[in-house]
C-alpha cells in the first residue's frame, strides 16, 4: 500500500508569513499533484510535477518534486487569507492520473 | 476542464436506509471515480465506475454496500446501502479525460446518518 504523509497536519499563521507543507512517501510516483479544497467544494488542482527535481511556480506558490520522485513540498510566500483551505498532495502511480494516492492533508488557516 | 455536479449536496438519513448520489459531468470523460472523505481529512477511493460493466472496488469496499452504476459516459450513481452512523462522510465524484492527466472533482455530498 502506498502512503503519502503530509506535514504539518494543521497550520495557522498570520497574513504575510511564509510557510512550507511537506509530502513524503517511500514509494516512487510518476507524478505528484497538489490540490486545494475549500469547505463545501471538491479539491481543485493547483499543479502537477512530473520530473525529479522539478520546481514550478504559481504566483506566490512554489512546488518542488524530490529528485527521487518520492516527496514534494509546497511553499507559500506572503500568505493571504484567501490561501486558507485544505491542501492535499496526490501521487500518481499510473501515469495517467487514474490511480491517485492522496496525502493526509494540511489544513491551512491564514489570519488577517 | 470538466464541470461536475452532484446531487444531493447534503442529506440527513436514518440508520438502515439507503441513499443514491448522482454525478453528472458536462462532457464525455474516460474514467469516473467515487471517493469518501471525512471533513478536513484525506480522500479514500471507493471504486472506479466503469461504463457498461461492474465497478472496480478498492480493498475494504464491496458492491453490496456501495452499488455503483454508470449507464453512459457522463453520468454515474453511488448508493450507500443499509446506512449506519459510520457512513457519515463526504462522498465525492471525480472524472478524468484522456490526455488531461488530472482528475476533476464534484462539490461532494455531505451525508449524515443518525
Amino acid at each position: 500500500t502506498q502512503l503519502l504523509e503530509q506535514s504539518p497536519q494543521f497550520l495557522s499563521i498570520q497574513e504575510g508569513e511564509n510557510l512550507t507543507v511537506y509530502c513524503n512517501s517511500s514509494s516512487v510516483f510518476s507524478s505528484l499533484q497538489w490540490y486545494r479544497q475549500e469547505p463545501g467544494e471538491g479539491p481543485v488542482l493547483l499543479v502537477t510535477v512530473v520530473t525529479g527535481g522539478e520546481v514550478k511556480k504559481l504566483k506566490r506558490l512554489t512546488f518542488q518534486f524530490g529528485d527521487a520522485r518520492k516527496d514534494s513540498s509546497l511553499h507559500i510566500t506572503a500568505a493571504q487569507p484567501g490561501d486558507t483551505g485544505l491542501y492535499l498532495c496526490a501521487g500518481d502511480s499510473s501515469g495517467s492520473a487514474r490511480q491517485l494516492t492522496f496525502g493526509s492533508g494540511t489544513q491551512l488557516t491564514v489570519l488577517p | 476542464s470538466a464541470v461536475i455536479s452532484q446531487k444531493p449536496s447534503r442529506d440527513i438519513c436514518q440508520r438502515g436506509t439507503s441513499l443514491t448520489i448522482q454525478c453528472q459531468v458536462d462532457s464525455q470523460v474516460t474514467m469516473m471515480f467515487w471517493y469518501r472523505q471525512q471533513p478536513g481529512q484525506s480522500l479514500t477511493l471507493i471504486a472506479t465506475a466503469n461504463q457498461g460493466s461492474e465497478a472496480t472496488y478498492e480493498s475494504g469496499f464491496v458492491i453490496d454496500k456501495f452499488p455503483i452504476s454508470r449507464p453512459n459516459l457522463t453520468f454515474s450513481t453511488l448508493t450507500v446501502s443499509n446506512m449506519s452512523p459510520e457512513d457519515s462522510s463526504i462522498y465525492l465524484c471525480s472524472a478524468d479525460r484522456r490526455g488531461a492527466d488530472t482528475q476533476y472533482f464534484g462539490p461532494g455530498t455531505r451525508l449524515t446518518v443518525l
